[in-house]
């Protein structure tokens, strides 16, 4: 099977910019999380789409939003970028959603605001 | 509420000796508990997991980590470290309250394996 794919791997924006980052989960797997990890702040946990209904939301501010869609691919966006949010970004997809499911991660996106 | 304390930044072995990554959580909920490894570049991969089942998991290449409640610690160990082993490793706890949850991440333990 192949594993989750995340587009583009790197990215370059500037301030005020908005992005769109894209995941491919493993063929069956309904759920799909995302996550920001930073040298800072470590690795956080943004939210989880499942079924595309967003089910659970990290602490974060509206400006990043995602969505999935009825294939079980998912978007994340963040509008009006700011330095802080130089990150990487990973994508994480599991069969189901719940406190037991193994997650299996893509290998992130790395993004830079300049 | 939840948390998660990875008790070493850096641990340095020589191959061939054990290995000892020590966790410490606190949760207000029944947690499952994970260790997952990243190299360098790569995305992030399951060691193994805890889930209210044996409090003794075995895990992949030699690992096996140990629930222990009263300590509420979830310790990963190896017998005998490979120089493959040299990675970042991530402690993360997960409870639901109300049907909700958030999967919380360790700040990382970095192992260092010298030849």
């Amino acid at each position: 099977k192949a594993g989750v794919t995340q587009t583009p791997r790197y990215l370059i924006k500037t301030r005020g910019q908005q992005v769109t980052l894209s995941c491919s989960p493993i063929s069956g797997h309904r759920s799909v999380s995302w996550y920001q990890q930073t040298p800072g702040q470590g690795l956080q946990f943004l939210f989880e789409y499942f079924s595309e209904t967003q089910r659970n939301k990290g602490n974060f501010p509206g400006r990043f939003s995602g969505r999935q869609f009825s294939n079980s691919r998912s978007e994340m966006n963040v509008s009006t970028l700011e330095l802080g949010d130089s990150a990487l970004y990973l994508c994480a997809s599991s069969l189901y959603s719940g406190v037991q499911e193994t997650q299996y991660f893509g290998p992130g996106t790395r993004l830079l605001v300049l | 509420a939840q948390s998660v304390t990875q008790l070493d930044s850096h641990v340095s072995v020589s191959e061939g000796t054990p290995v000892l990554l020590r966790c410490n959580y606190s949760s207000s909920y029944s947690p499952s508990l994970f260790w997952y490894v990243q190299h360098p570049n790569k995305g992030l991969q399951l060691l193994l997991k805890y889930t209210s089942a044996a409090t003794l998991v075995k895990g992949i290449n030699g690992f096996e980590a140990e629930f222990k409640k009263s300590e509420t610690s979830f310790h990963l160990t190896k017998p005998s470290a490979h120089m493959s082993d040299a990675a970042e490793y991530f402690c993360v706890v997960n409870g639901a309250s109300g049907g909700s949850y958030i999967p919380t991440f360790g700040r990382g333990t970095s192992l260092i394996v010298h030849p």
